[in-house]
């Protein structure tokens, strides 16, 4: 069982849709990171949270502590935001990935 | 753009070869991460710098070494080249170590033919 566990692998949405990816982890971390990798292989970090909540334009990142789960939630999604959505968790100094959530947004 | 840079883009080699990967992080981080992207293993820590030291180290194989300059920029270099080390390798850097945000640089495509 991986240690960072992320679902849907793959998603696909009509524009407009409000999107929900998880991730579930099973080791301390110091935070969460979301990021985002576009068809050019780019890596862009979204987010890295600790606690609560926070939000970026119409992208949310929330994580729970207790329950060791984050999620990531885009609002009014659009085309552009075809990607891969990869979380990934601090623990001991390193990251540990998960394996994506590869999401398709039609228009 | 991040502001970490990594040289080359794309390299395509042979088995058995040597090659060096390069990373500049972003002006003011002290923090070098090697990662490796490969289509069945997805993304994998290699090993990290922190100020010139190594901190921390993760699935990096014995034919890998890595490691940080004074002027803070890294190399990764690869020996014993096999097929099954072609991927994308990405660097990363922070201010400090451990609870900062990262950022990475766009990676090195890796072809071992």
């Amino acid at each position: 069982k991986n240690e960072v566990e992320q679902s849907p692998q793959n998603l696909t949405a009509q524009e407009g849709e409000f999107i929900t990816i998880n991730c579930s982890y099973s080791v301390g971390i110091s935070a969460l990171h979301w990021l985002q990798q576009h068809p050019g292989g780019g890596i862009v970090s979204l987010f890295m949270l600790s606690s609560g909540k926070k939000k970026h334009g119409r992208l949310i990142a929330t994580i729970n502590i207790q329950e060791k789960h984050s999620s990531l939630h885009i609002t009014a999604s659009h085309p552009r935001d075809s990607a891969v959505y990869i979380c990934a968790v601090y623990n001991t100094d390193k990251l540990i990935f998960g394996t994506g959530t590869r999401l398709q947004v039609f228009p | 753009d991040s502001g970490v840079t990594q040289t080359p883009k794309h390299l395509i080699t042979a088995t058995g070869q040597r090659v060096t990967l390069r990373c500049s992080p972003r002006s003011g981080d002290l923090s070098v991460y090697w990662y490796q992207q490969s289509l069945d293993q997805g993304l994998q820590f290699l090993i990290q710098y922190y100020n010139g030291e190594e901190r921390a180290k993760g699935n990096i194989l014995e034919r890998f070494s890595a490691q940080q300059f004074p002027d803070l920029h890294s190399e990764l270099n690869l020996s014993s080249l096999e097929l099954g080390d072609s991927a994308l390798y990405f660097c990363a850097s922070s201010v400090v170590t451990g609870n900062t945000e990262a950022f990475f640089g766009q990676g090195t495509r890796l072809t071992v033919v």
